[in-house]
């Protein structure tokens, strides 16, 4: 069974770094598909925010490409998110997930509060 | 970045009632890249519908989506219990990725 995994700190002050880990059980995440980050805001709002593809290149919302960083460790199967300059409207739950233009696998999410 | 606008934002419902969502595009979009999801409180969001029309594994036949180019419609055939979800249209045609901003669906 594939699975994913996310882990990082819940709580992260603003102007800081938000960096999160997903852990990938099952599947290689050299063999295909797009891993990606996508976050869903207090109230409902749901933004892709960019992924690492299979190959390694990586691609950004352009909403947030001067903030973003998605890079992997493939010796651990894992890929991770830096997100800079955090603020309080960076408070949200990330998901990782398994991507193609749609995403039928996803982590379980880690609900992330930027606060002081 | 292509916006999609969904509605209506929530829904109210009896049992064994027929709903329909939609999803209007600000830009043309490929059917095979248009998809829906259904998202039940403290969940992750389940994929239902992909490819415009195509159910993924394991969802029931009530479930259905239609549509083209700007104009996509998702919809509950008989709405039951374990329907109650928001459900979101998403497009994968052009970067950014981006979603509808959610419907709410809850029961009478």
């Amino acid at each position: 069974e594939i699975q994913l995994q996310e882990s990082g700190p819940g709580l992260v002050k603003p102007s800081q770094s938000l960096s999160l880990t997903c852990s990938v059980t099952g599947y290689t995440i050299t063999s295909g598909y797009d891993w990606s980050w996508i976050r869903k805001f207090p109230g409902n709002k749901m933004e892709w925010m960019g992924y690492i593809s299979y190959s390694g290149s990586t691609n950004y919302n352009p909403s947030l490409k001067s903030r973003i960083s998605i890079t992997r460790d493939t010796s651990k199967n894992q890929f991770f998110l830096q997100l800079n300059s955090v603020t309080t409207e960076d408070t949200a739950t990330y998901y990782c997930a398994r991507a193609l233009t749609t995403v039928a696998l996803w982590g379980q999410g880690v609900m992330v509060t930027v606060s002081s | 970045a292509i916006v999609l606008n969904q509605s209506p934002s929530s829904i109210v419902a009896s049992q064994g009632e027929k709903v329909t969502i939609t999803c209007r595009a600000s830009s043309s979009i490929s059917s095979n890249y248009l998809h829906w999801y259904q998202q039940k409180p403290g969940a992750f969001p389940k994929l239902v519908i992909y490819s415009t029309s195509y159910r993924a594994s394991g969802i029931p036949s009530r479930f259905s989506g239609s549509g083209s180019g700007t104009s996509y419609s998702f919809t509950i055939s008989r709405v039951e219990a374990e329907d109650v979800a928001t459900y979101y249209c998403q497009q994968g045609s052009s970067n950014p990725y981006t979603f509808g901003a959610g419907t709410k669906l809850e029961l009478k």
